[in-house]
């Protein structure tokens, strides 16, 4: 059953330090998406990748946000430095990107504290 | 602006009985439009899709409308159940594969 994996699941950080979120997309899967979801905001779209390029970043905040792909199997999002403001569940989300199948499978997210 | 504006309230309903849930959106021309349904702690998942030329879709117990003109689609899910107790989004694609998501609402299913 192929899924997208996330890493870590949670993760607690001091103001100021880098985090480091990781994602496997599901094997075959071309398009890769980072979104954020909050109470306030709901799910937001951060970042997308199509055959591992940046096709869009313009939802995040570009200063202290990075996201890549260094490969097919692997994207990152960093955040440095953090701020509290940045707590929340971050998901990533692969897919097809086909017109027959747009469909976006997401992982189980990365829930993030900053103190 | 874009907006998507989902049910306000949370739903609370009798087993049994029928949900439905609106989307209604402005400043967007989908070409299809997803719901999803996300549990507690968990991720999104793909319930179904409708693209602007189909009237209605059905999978098992749930069924959507979307109606282009008047911008809105409707969610029902009938002979409901506890287990469909969650929150159910809807998304809009806004460009390219890229999908703009409602706030969300939340069902409650009572026994």
């Amino acid at each position: 059953d192929a899924r997208v994996t996330q890493t870590p699941r949670h993760k607690v950080t001091e103001m100021g330090q880098e985090v480091t979120m990781r994602c496997q997309p599901i094997l075959g899967h071309n398009t890769v998406f980072w979104y954020r979801q909050t109470m306030m905001q709901g799910l937001e779209l951060l970042a997308y990748f199509r055959n591992r390029a940046p096709l869009d970043d313009s939802g995040m905040p570009k200063d202290r946000f990075s996201a890549e792909m260094p490969d097919a199997t692997l994207a990152t999002l960093k955040i440095q430095p953090s701020e509290p403001r940045d707590s929340a569940v971050y998901f990533c989300a692969s897919g097809l990107g086909s017109t027959e199948q747009e469909t976006q499978y997401f992982g189980p997210g990365t829930r993030l504290l900053v103190l | 602006s874009q907006k998507i504006e989902q049910n306000s309230e949370a739903l609370n309903i009798q087993e049994g009985k029928t949900a439905t849930l609106t989307c209604n959106y402005t400043n967007y021309s989908p070409a299809y439009l997803q719901w999803y349904r996300q549990d507690p702690g968990r991720g999104p998942v793909f319930l179904l899709l409708i693209r602007e030329n189909e009237k209605e879709k059905r999978k098992e117990r749930l069924k959507v409308t979307f109606d282009t003109t008047l911008k809105q689609s409707l969610f029902h899910i009938t002979a409901s159940q506890p287990a469909d107790s969650a929150t159910y989004l809807c998304a809009l694609d806004s460009n390219d594969y890229k999908l703009s998501f409602g706030a969300g609402t939340t069902v409650t299913v009572r026994a």
